[in-house]
This record gives C-alpha cells, sequence and structure tokens, in this order.
C-alpha cells in the first residue's frame, strides 16, 4: 500500500528566510502525481504546488519550489522569502487512482 | 464565489443520533470526493464518486456510513448512530478527471 510519510512534525522560520518541508513516499507505481497542500488555521485546504512523476523537472509556483527525488522517492518543499501569511499546516499527498493518501502534516510558524 | 461549499460548518449532536452533510461541488467537476480528518491528522480517504457512480469506499466506511450523489451534482454523507469517534472534520473535495482536487471547508462534527 502506498504511504507517505512526513518527518517533522512542526518546523519554524524566520520571515524572509527559506524553509524546507520534507516527505517520502513508497509506491511500486511509476506514473503518479503528487501534492502539497497547505491548511491554514481556517482549515481550508488549498493547493500549493503539484509534480507529474514522469517529469524531471522540478515544479515551482512563485516562492514554492520543490525538490523531486524519483529514485530516493521523496518529495520535499521549499518555501523562500517566508512571509506570516505562509504560517499553517502543510500536507504532502499522492495521488493513487484519483483519491489523495496524505502524510500526517508539518505545523509551519513564521517568526516575525 | 463557485468553490466547493460543506453544510452545515458545524454539527454537535448525542451519541446514537443520525447526522446528514451535504457537498456542493465546483459545477463542473465529475469527481467528488470526502475524507476525515482528526486534531493533528493528515486526512483520510472515506469515498468518492464519478458522476453519480460511486467508485470506491474505504474500509474506514462502516456500515453506518452511507454516502450519495444522485444526480452527479451534490453529495451527501449521512452517519448512522453517531458514536464519539466518529467526531472529526468531514472534508468533501471535487475535480475534474485526474486534475487537482479542490476542498470545501469542512463540516466539524462533535459527538457527545
Amino acid at each position: 500500500a502506498q504511504t507517505v510519510t512526513q518527518s517533522q512534525p512542526e518546523m519554524s522560520v524566520q520571515e524572509a528566510e527559506t524553509v524546507t518541508l520534507s516527505c517520502t513516499y513508497d509506491t511500486s507505481e511509476s506514473d503518479y502525481y503528487l501534492f502539497w497542500y497547505k491548511q491554514p488555521p481556517s482549515r481550508q485546504m488549498i493547493l500549493v504546488i503539484r509534480q507529474e512523476a514522469y517529469k524531471q523537472q522540478n515544479a515551482t509556483e512563485n516562492r514554492f519550489s520543490v525538490n523531486f527525488q524519483k529514485a530516493a522517492k521523496s518529495f520535499s518543499l521549499k518555501i523562500s522569502d517566508s512571509q506570516l501569511g505562509d504560517a499553517a499546516m502543510y500536507f504532502c499527498a499522492y495521488n493513487q487512482g484519483g483519491k489523495l493518501i496524505f502524510g500526517q502534516g508539518t505545523e509551519l510558524s513564521v517568526k516575525p | 464565489d463557485t468553490g466547493v461549499s460543506q453544510d452545515p460548518r458545524h454539527k454537535i449532536t448525542k451519541r446514537g443520533q443520525n447526522v446528514t452533510f451535504r457537498c456542493d461541488p465546483i459545477s463542473e467537476h465529475n469527481r467528488l470526493y470526502w475524507y476525515r480528518q482528526t486534531l493533528g491528522q493528515g486526512p483520510e480517504f472515506l469515498t468518492y464518486f464519478q458522476n453519480e457512480a460511486q467508485l470506491e469506499k474505504s474500509r474506514l466506511l462502516s456500515d453506518r456510513f452511507s454516502a450519495e450523489r444522485p444526480k452527479g451534482s451534490f453529495s451527501t454523507l449521512e452517519i448512522q448512530r453517531t458514536e464519539q469517534g466518529d467526531s472529526a472534520m468531514y472534508l468533501c473535495a471535487s475535480s475534474l478527471q485526474y486534475n487537482e482536487q479542490f476542498f470545501g471547508p469542512g463540516t466539524r462534527l462533535t459527538v457527545l
């Protein structure tokens, strides 16, 4: 069964600095999608970034980028120039036949 | 706003009562998903529909849970004979085929 692991329950970053959130997953599939979702204190889940496994190029979305290492089954999220509004729970997710398998989440705090 | 909506946002009920939640997906999305999220955890998949057909149900979905999407538009999730362990946030998401899932604000259920 596919699993997603986020080994950092909490992370902290200074405003304007860079932080990296880790995620590993386990799958026997060769083609799949990976996502990072953000869940602010209001609790509505928002898509941050997505990566197709067949693409070697790492996805970027403004200040957010990923480091996708397919062989290592690693999918980390880098947030550059952190802002106070980035404070939230971040979930890594694997798309299995349409449904999402989520990691346990990383709570990110941003210090002014 | 044409995002995913859920009703009610909060529900408090006594153990043994039945509750029903509603989800209205983004109008052109043919897939609709239900997830359950407990405090401090990532969402767990419950079930999903493609149009009006329920294609997959998780083992988490006991016989007390039933979901419908009668006309391929809105969906309802009913929990019969609620138990304290049913207390959670119930999230609905929709997507167009295998594309990104867009989440609603959730329904927080508290079973006393």
